[in-house]
């Protein structure tokens, strides 16, 4: 297993459209998170699920956001309309997730950097 | 809600001087805590954790205990050296988890 893997690393779009990114976990991961990270800032929280189901998604995530994991391996996070205050990294993670494994790390992987022009 | 507060940086040190980067939390329930680091142009990688009150954690020099009196999980290294130059986070894990605004440390040689 190579880590979590997140396609595609670099995206410009045009404002307006509509952008889609794909995050692999670690294969025996069955929680997936998604962040995003703006210059100079920690990673914020955007959504996480457990195997297939999406079981907290944050407040400050418009509903322009949709994020999925069909099957509980590969997840999408979907940004429609996009506007240039989107531009950002966003991260995916994965750890394992049910309770005996609480005090488990997350891994990351290395990002897409979206810019929106 | 469960969160954490970092030390503001930038943080600039020499060569072989003590580390303290300050990192508090609130949660609800029985938080673990994490540092991860992120060299530059490289994702987050965990740098040591601790999962319950009174747990040191340490790697390549660093430490950090958690203390649950405080609410704190301050990070230390005795010496840094220029290739610990990065930006670092504290994050606590209850269901999902969450991250400070990290602290971007820069040694000098």
């Amino acid at each position: 297993d190579t880590g979590v893997s997140q396609n595609p690393r670099h995206k410009i779009t045009k404002r307006g459209q509509n952008v889609t990114f794909r995050c692999d976990p670690i294969s025996e991961h069955n929680r997936l998170y998604w962040y995003r990270q703006t210059l100079g800032q920690g990673p914020e929280f955007l959504t996480y699920f457990q195997n297939e189901a999406q079981l907290e998604k944050s407040r400050l995530l418009s509903d322009r956001f949709s994020a999925e994991r069909p099957k509980g391996s590969f997840s999408t996070l979907e940004i429609q309309r996009t506007e240039q205050g989107d531009s950002a990294m966003y991260l995916c993670a994965s750890s394992l997730g049910d309770e005996i494994y609480v005090n488990t790390e997350a891994f990351f992987g290395q990002g897409t950097r979206l810019t929106v022009v | 809600g469960n969160s954490v507060t970092q030390m503001e940086g930038p943080v600039t040190l020499s060569e072989e001087a003590f580390l303290t980067i300050n990192c508090t939390y609130t949660a609800t329930g029985y938080p673990s805590l994490f540092w991860y680091v992120q060299y530059p142009g490289e994702g987050l990688q965990l740098l040591l954790k601790a999962t319950k009150a009174d747990d040191k954690g340490s790697n390549k020099g660093f430490e950090a205990t958690y203390r649950k009196e405080t609410t704190s999980f301050h990070l230390e290294k005795g010496s840094v050296q220029v290739s610990d130059s990065a930006v670092y986070f504290c994050a606590l894990r209850i269901s999902d988890m969450r991250f400070g605004a990290g602290t971007r440390l820069t040694v000098k040689p």
